[in-house]
């Protein structure tokens, strides 16, 4: 079946534009994660959602940056006046259920930003 | 939160020999520890997860071990083959969101 879909899969922009990343989880996933991957870096947390829960916020790096995720479904990231340090691989993950322990995360292709 | 640590960065061995990798959590609460490898280009995917009520799993060639006390898990690979050169990450969780560590870079040298 249709695994994570993310657009677009690149976005090259000036310094000092918005940007909005999107992502469509698995049909049915609850659980809705985004990650940055730097050049040769690791997965950085950024942010959580499950279900109509609160989404945990506490890996967001700077309030530039922002998360939305309508109808329990499709999440937008949004990066506000973006810098150059931003530019990263934006990677989303969704799971069947709130535990990742009893459903693994599938991971889409991610998102190449690059902040000129 | 929960913070993983992961050594070494990189990682090189001879094609046939064994590749381990350690990983330490902070959160004693945490009680899933998956890993994930990402060949160059790709999506990372899920190879193997351990659960805090056991202390070891392997499959095939992967085997992983979990160290409650010492909060510390490690993955082993045995008779590495080219393919299984990669980035590994491991991740922790519990009643945290799922964190990783900043990965390892194995290069498997025909």
């Amino acid at each position: 079946g249709a695994g994570v879909s993310q657009s677009p899969s690149n976005k090259v922009t000036e310094k000092g534009k918005d940007v909005e990343l999107r992502c469509d989880p698995i049909s049915g996933h609850t659980a809705l994660y985004w990650y940055r991957q730097s050049l040769g870096q690791g997965l950085e947390f950024l942010i959580y959602f499950q279900g109509n829960s609160a989404p945990d916020k506490s890996g967001l790096p700077s309030d530039r940056f922002s998360a939305e995720r309508t109808g329990g479904s499709v999440s937008t990231l949004t990066i506000q006046r973006t810098q150059q340090e931003d530019s990263a691989v934006y990677l989303c993950a969704s799971s069947v259920n709130r535990d990742p322990g009893n459903s693994p995360l599938h991971f889409g292709n991610g998102t190449r930003l690059t902040v000129t | 939160g929960e913070n993983v640590e992961q050594h070494p960065s990189t990682l090189s061995v001879q094609e046939g020999d064994s590749a381990v990798i350690k990983c330490t959590y902070s959160d004693s609460a945490s009680n899933y520890f998956p890993w994930y490898k990402q060949e160059l280009g790709k999506r990372p995917q899920l190879i193997i997860d351990i659960r805090s009520n056991v202390g070891e799993k392997k499959d095939q060639r992967i085997a992983v071990t979990l160290n409650k006390t010492a909060k510390h898990f490690s993955l082993h690979i045995t008779e590495t083959q080219p393919e299984d050169s990669a980035v590994y990450f491991c991740g922790g969780s519990g009643n945290t969101p799922l964190v990783f560590g900043k990965g390892t870079r194995l290069s498997v040298i025909a």
